[in-house]
């Protein structure tokens, strides 16, 4: 069973308006959570992070918001552009494991 | 430039012939891992790699292969591939876990006949 979510394979926004890409979690003990962003024929790359003990981190135009009660973490990209446009993968990291573990992705397209 | 390569970028092969994927960063990295890309399935952990010669299984080790002689070195074995191991297959490295980026490679689109 998947121990991260992300129930929306796609996104579609409008250029200039708010992008919000969600991500639900099954086990407490996760330490940090990340997000990746991957276009076509290349590897993921980083896009920003969150410590399980913040509910908030702010990076220029992304913002991700963590709810620990909830088990659910949202990016936010305002305003969205369409170089914005791509996969977005949410992770988690496994602090007794040492293991990363991803969502399925959110395939998101800002249109002009 | 820092970065993270992998060899071959594609590779269609057929089943049971033993096959080696090369990857090597050049950050000095100690983490190392490979994941796995299907779709509707994500990314998926296969092996990773906390230094020099420790090696731990992640989410789905099954018919694959790990070694870790040098830190900049983490070659993906397959001694006998399968269909079900075609995929997109990407290495990554950090500094560790936790909140540290990984960097990824560009990945090897495998195909198993």
């Amino acid at each position: 069973d998947q121990q991260v979510k992300q129930n929306s394979p796609s996104l579609s926004v409008q250029e200039g308006r708010i992008s919000i890409l969600n991500c639900d979690y099954t086990n407490s003990m996760f330490d940090y959570f990340l997000w990746y962003k991957k276009y076509p024929a290349e590897g993921p790359t980083f896009l920003i992070s969150i410590s399980s003990i913040k509910d908030k981190n702010e990076d220029g135009r992304f913002t991700v918001f963590l709810n620990k009660s909830a088990k659910h973490l949202s990016l936010h990209i305002v305003p969205s552009q369409p170089g914005d446009s791509a996969v977005y993968f949410c992770a988690a990291s496994d602090p007794e494991f040492n293991k990363f573990y991803f969502g399925s992705g959110t395939k998101l397209n800002v249109k002009p | 430039e820092a970065q993270v390569t992998q060899n071959p970028r594609y590779l269609i092969t057929v089943t049971g012939k033993k096959l080696t994927v090369t990857c090597s960063q050049n950050m000095n990295h100690e983490y190392m891992s490979w994941y796995r890309q299907d779709p509707g399935l994500g990314l998926r952990q296969i092996y990773y790699s906390m230094n020099v010669e420790v090696t731990d299984k992640g989410d789905v080790p099954e018919g694959y292969k790990v070694s870790r002689k040098e830190k900049r070195n983490f070659p993906l074995i397959l001694e006998s591939p399968s269909p079900n191991q075609t995929s997109l297959y990407f290495c990554a490295s950090s500094t560790g876990t936790g909140g540290n980026e990984q960097f990824f490679g560009p990945g090897t689109r495998l195909t198993v006949l």
